[in-house]
């Protein structure tokens, strides 16, 4: 199978602009989780979707949104980018059962600065 | 609420010597319990993982690492290292939800 794939892998943008990062799951996966990682503040859950709606949410302003589209592949937006917006934002994904953890499986990530 | 605390931010070892990589966690409710590693320009690789059973849980490229509930800890072990292992190593906690990591340990072998 392949694994977790995310589009691009690297981006710079300039403060105020906004930006749409893409993450297509495992085959069979209907779960994405999208989490930020920075120096300062390490690895942050964003939120989690899961059939198109979002099942869980970090603590993280309104300018961070996402969304899962039918074939389970989610973006992300980040709108007004701040010079904090500059971070890796990874994305994981899992097959979500009942009675067990599922395994989150990450993507290489994006790396995303503002300048 | 989670939290991990990772004692470390970093650990120089000499090639071929052991390695510890201390984690500590709390958790109001049971909790499941992994160590990633991530390469340099990379994302997240799953090491192991402890979710019951056994507390001595082994994992991938020879890391075990052994959960103890009463000392709410998690602690990574390698008997001997290899310049391969030269990496940033998180600790995880989740309750099936997110995942809650800790701040790292950036494991760098000497050799």
């Amino acid at each position: 199978k392949a694994g977790v794939t995310q589009t691009p892998r690297y981006l710079i943008k300039t403060r105020g602009q906004q930006v749409t990062l893409s993450c297509s799951p495992i085959s069979g996966h209907r779960s994405v989780s999208w989490y930020q990682q920075t120096p300062g503040q390490g690895l942050q859950f964003l939120f989690e979707y899961f059939s198109e709606t979002q099942r869980n949410k970090g603590n993280f302003p309104g300018r961070f949104s996402g969304r899962q589209f039918s074939n389970s592949r989610s973006e992300m937006n980040v709108s007004t980018l701040e010079l904090g917006d500059s971070a890796l934002y990874l994305c994981a994904s899992r097959s979500l059962g009942t009675n067990s953890y599922n395994e989150q499986f990450f993507g290489p990530g994006t790396r995303l600065t503002v300048l | 609420a989670q939290s991990v605390t990772q004692l470390d931010s970093q650990v120089p070892v000499f090639e071929e010597a052991p390695v510890e990589l201390r984690c500590n966690y709390s958790s109001s409710v049971s909790v499941y319990l992994f160590w990633y590693v991530q390469y340099p320009n990379q994302g997240l690789q799953l090491l192991l993982k402890y979710l019951s059973g056994s507390t001595l849980v082994k994992g991938i490229n020879g890391f075990e690492a052994e959960f103890n509930k009463s000392q709410t800890s998690f602690h990574l072990r390698k008997p001997s290292v290899h310049i391969s292992d030269t990496a940033e190593y998180f600790c995880a906690v989740s309750g099936n939800e997110k995942l809650t990591f800790g701040t790292g340990t950036r494991l760098t072998i000497i050799p």
